[in-house]
């Protein structure tokens, strides 16, 4: 089975903090994405990787930055982490959708709380 | 842009009903992919159905089949006979050739026995 690790469940930080959140897949996956949940708001996208040193805008990049240095790891840094980043964080891993790909595999999330 | 409008954010069903959940998009993309993802409380997101936008027909997956009407940009989800174990947040996503894919803002589906 496809694993996506993220390397923390829960999280609590202090406001100014540099946060990194972590992401590993282990099917040589092409595409990476990070989420946040929030309540009545879905899941919103910050960035995603199509494939190794790359990276494209989400719909909510702001205060927040990625690397894909290798393939199976794509990392989520909080610059300075604010109170309105508290949220969920889900990071999914997929085969290229235009390939014909349906799955989308998701870690179990990690609960950032910062104060 | 990509966008992805769930206007519901809450329904309920009687078990063994029929319900159908509505979603709405937007894209500038003339090649396509529609889902809907079920989230039960474990956050897993688990693939309901796919639909590509050069397909006219529309897909269907046991009791599940959706209503596609590509002029309207407009993908319902129907779930027919419905179980207690439906009972979930259910989300519709959308992902063009850029491989961006975002999703809606869900709707939660309560099934009442």
């Amino acid at each position: 089975d496809v694993k996506v690790t993220q390397s923390s469940r829960y999280l609590v930080k202090r406001t100014g903090e540099k946060v990194f959140l972590e992401c590993v897949q282990d099917m040589d996956h092409e595409n990476m994405f990070w989420y946040r949940q929030d309540p009545g708001l879905g899941l919103r996208l910050i960035y995603f990787s199509y494939d190794v040193k790359m990276k494209e805008k989400g719909d909510i990049p702001e205060g927040y930055s990625v690397s894909r240095e290798k393939k199976e790891r794509f990392s989520l840094i909080l610059e300075s982490a604010s109170t309105n980043q508290t949220s969920m964080y889900l990071c999914a891993s997929s085969l290229p959708f235009r390939q014909g790909n349906e799955k989308l595999f998701f870690g179990s999330g990690t609960q950032l709380s910062v104060l | 842009a990509q966008t992805v409008t769930q206007s519901q954010p809450e329904m309920s069903v009687q078990e063994a009903e029929t319900v159908t959940l509505s979603c709405t998009y937007d894209t500038s993309e003339s090649d396509y992919y529609l889902f809907w993802y079920k989230q039960p409380p474990s956050r897993q997101m688990i693939l309901v159905i796919r639909q590509e936008a050069y397909k006219q027909q529309n897909a269907t997956e046991n009791r599940f089949s959706v209503n596609f009407q590509k002029a309207a940009k407009s993908f319902s989800l129907k779930i027919s006979d419905s179980q207690l174990g439906d009972a979930a947040m259910y989300f519709c996503a959308l992902v063009g050739g850029s491989e961006k894919l975002v999703f809606g803002k869900g709707m939660k589906l309560t099934v009442n026995p």
